[in-house]
Parts: structure tokens; C-alpha cells; sequence
């Protein structure tokens, strides 16, 4: 079968460091991408892996292990406005997206 | 360049009535896909098209639910007849290839509320 794991709720303090994990089983392997998605707003694209290594971006940094089928979102000096959810997702065979069930981060003041 | 267009926004509808949803995705993105995401949970891939040809349907309720993209460009979801577990937000969404990169690009969804 086809699976995506990642924790449910994160808590973190602004300014702190959070990082999201991600674990898969997929068939085939075609990229790893990681979306935030807002309250009632549709998801919005933040990276995307192929490769084993950190893809970094600003205050996001993304890191895939294909080996490990492992992924882990980094977020940097927190902001209020990181309140969100944070999906994880694999295109797998025939460039099919299978989502995992996200994410909700909650920054405190 | 401008998103994925989606339309309407929000409809609500009485069991057993049908619905239709329309994309319009980005210029020049061939690949387009229509998601089902429940509260709480992540979407789930309806269908994906390549131009005007599917390329995966399989966790389309074909009983029910259709869907076609005509030319290769705007496509149309529908919903016939709905049930109460269809209450959901349905997503468009567009991706294209940059150099190595591939990038999705999701529409502002329609939220389907199923009496």
C-alpha cells in the first residue's frame, strides 16, 4: 500500500526553530513536496525534493532521504503567521500526488 | 501569471441533486488534477488528466462522479447525485515542469455542502 506519516499537531514558540517530519512508502518515487496550507485556503507550494540533501529557501529548508523514504520540513524564526497546516506529499508512479494527512502547527506568542 | 481559477466558490445542494465544479488551470500547464479534501484530513487525487486524456481515475467513484477537460485546457467535475459524505472542499490544481523542478499550483477550491 501506499502511505505518508507525519505527526498530527506541533506546537512552537515565535522566533523558535520547528521541524516537520515525513515518512513514506510509496510506489515509485517522483519528488517529495511540501505545502502549507492556511485555514479555509487552498494549499500553497513551499518545496520540492528529488534528490537526498537540504533544499533551503528563505526561513523554509526541506531535506529528503530516499533511502530512509524520509523527509523533514525546517522552519526558521517562527512567525504568528506560521500558524497553519503543513501537508506532505509524494509523486509516486505515473506522477500520481498521494498527500499525507498534514500537519497543524500552532506558533505561540 | 494568473492561478488556477475555480468556480463557484461555495454551493450547497439536497442529497441526490447534481453539481458541477469548474477549473480553468494555469496557461500552459498540461497536467490537471481535481482533489476531494475533507476537513482535517489532506486531499485525496480524484482524477489527473494529461492535456485531454486521463492518466489516473482510480479513486474516482465513477457511479457518481465524472469529469472531463475538453481541448485540453478547462475541465468540469461533476456530482450525480451527491451524497451527504461528498460534503467537502473540491480542488483544482496545475503543475509544470521547471528545468528539474516540478511545481503544483492549486486553485482557491469550492466548498460543497451536502443536505
Amino acid at each position: 500500500g501506499q502511505n505518508i506519516d507525519q505527526p498530527t499537531e506541533m506546537t512552537a514558540t515565535e522566533g523558535a526553530i520547528v521541524q516537520i517530519n515525513c515518512t513514506y512508502q510509496t510506489s515509485g518515487f517522483n519528488g517529495l513536496f511540501w505545502y502549507q496550507q492556511h485555514a479555509g485556503e487552498a494549499p500553497t507550494f513551499l518545496s520540492y525534493n528529488v534528490l537526498d540533501g537540504l533544499e533551503e529557501k528563505g526561513r523554509f529548508s526541506s531535506f529528503l532521504s530516499r533511502s530512509k523514504g524520509y523527509s523533514y520540513l525546517l522552519l526558521k524564526e517562527l512567525q504568528m503567521k506560521d500558524s497553519a497546516s503543513y501537508l506532505c506529499a509524494v509523486r509516486a508512479r505515473t506522477y500520481k500526488y498521494i498527500f499525507g494527512t498534514g500537519t497543524r502547527l500552532k506558533v505561540l506568542a | 501569471e494568473a492561478g488556477v481559477a475555480q468556480s463557484p466558490r461555495y454551493k450547497i445542494i439536497e442529497k441526490r441533486q447534481s453539481v458541477a465544479f469548474w477549473c480553468n488551470p494555469i496557461s500552459g500547464h498540461a497536467t490537471l488534477y481535481w482533489y476531494q479534501q475533507i476537513l482535517g484530513q489532506g486531499p485525496k487525487l480524484l482524477i489527473q488528466f494529461q492535456n485531454n486524456g486521463v492518466v489516473d481515475d482510480s479513486q474516482l467513484p465513477k457511479d457518481r462522479f465524472s469529469a472531463e477537460r475538453l481541448k485540453g485546457v478547462d475541465s468540469t467535475l461533476k456530482i450525480q447525485p451527491a451524497k451527504l459524505e461528498d460534503s467537502a472542499v473540491y480542488l483544482c490544481a496545475s503543475s509544470v515542469l521547471r528545468g528539474l523542478k516540478y511545481e503544483q499550483y492549486f486553485g482557491p477550491g469550492t466548498r460543497l455542502t451536502v443536505t
